[in-house]
């Protein structure tokens, strides 16, 4: 398996353009995870999907972000307007539940810089 | 509510050296524990885990984790360091499988292998 694909790799935008943020989790997996990491906050959970349902979006900071998985293998992380303090590097996570494979795998991440 | 404290956000040890990373947990049910890796500009990749089974849980690259309920820690240990164990090491601690069950990270220590 290719593991979590992300991307793009590397975003460079302007304050207030829309950004969209693409994730592939890992086949078969059940559930999907936004996360935000910087240096002064760390690694932030921002929402999480179960069979392509959100089920906690109580760490998505403003209405300036959104998030949809519209089938199994795709989702994607807007943010509408962008802000310099959207600076950050945005992971996505998928994993199975139960069974020895009850274990989040991380894509290699997005590194959004907005200037 | 679960939470992990990782005691110290930067150790170094020289190449040969103890390895000796610690985390403490605080949880209301039997927690599922984790230690994580992330190289420079890589995403996280699971070192080990616990789920109630043996307390002493053996990882990946020659790491090893105790759980133990009495202290609430889970420090994660390397007989002998290596340069290639630079890297940033977060511990995460979740209810289990349970479907509302999510993985909390601590903010991360960042481990310096000296020549």
């Amino acid at each position: 398996d290719a593991g979590v694909i992300q991307s793009p790799r590397h975003e460079v935008t302007e304050m207030g353009q829309e950004v969209t943020l693409r994730c592939k989790p890992i086949s078969g997996h059940d559930y999907l995870f936004w996360y935000r990491q910087t240096m002064m906050r760390g690694l932030e959970l921002l929402i999480y999907f179960n069979n392509n349902v959100p089920i906690d979006d109580s760490g998505m900071p403003e209405d300036r972000f959104s998030a949809k998985m519209p089938n199994a293998s795709f989702s994607t992380l807007k943010i509408q307007p962008s802000e310099p303090r959207d600076s950050a590097v945005y992971f996505c996570a998928s994993r199975l539940t139960g069974g020895s494979t009850d274990t989040q795998y991380f894509g290699p991440g997005t590194r959004l810089t907005v200037l | 509510a679960q939470s992990v404290t990782q005691l110290g956000s930067h150790v170094s040890v020289s190449e040969g050296a103890l390895v000796l990373l610690r985390c403490n947990y605080s949880s209301s049910v039997p927690p599922y524990l984790f230690w994580y890796v992330q190289y420079p500009n890589q995403g996280l990749q699971l070192l080990l885990k616990y789920t109630s089974a043996a307390t002493l849980v053996k990882g990946i690259n020659g790491f090893e984790a105790e759980f133990k309920k009495s202290e609430t820690s889970f420090h994660l240990t390397k007989p002998s360091a290596h340069m290639s164990d630079a890297a940033e090491y977060f511990c995460a601690v979740s209810r289990g499988r349970s479907s509302a069950s999510k993985i909390i990270f601590g903010s991360g220590t960042r481990l310096s292998i000296r020549p």
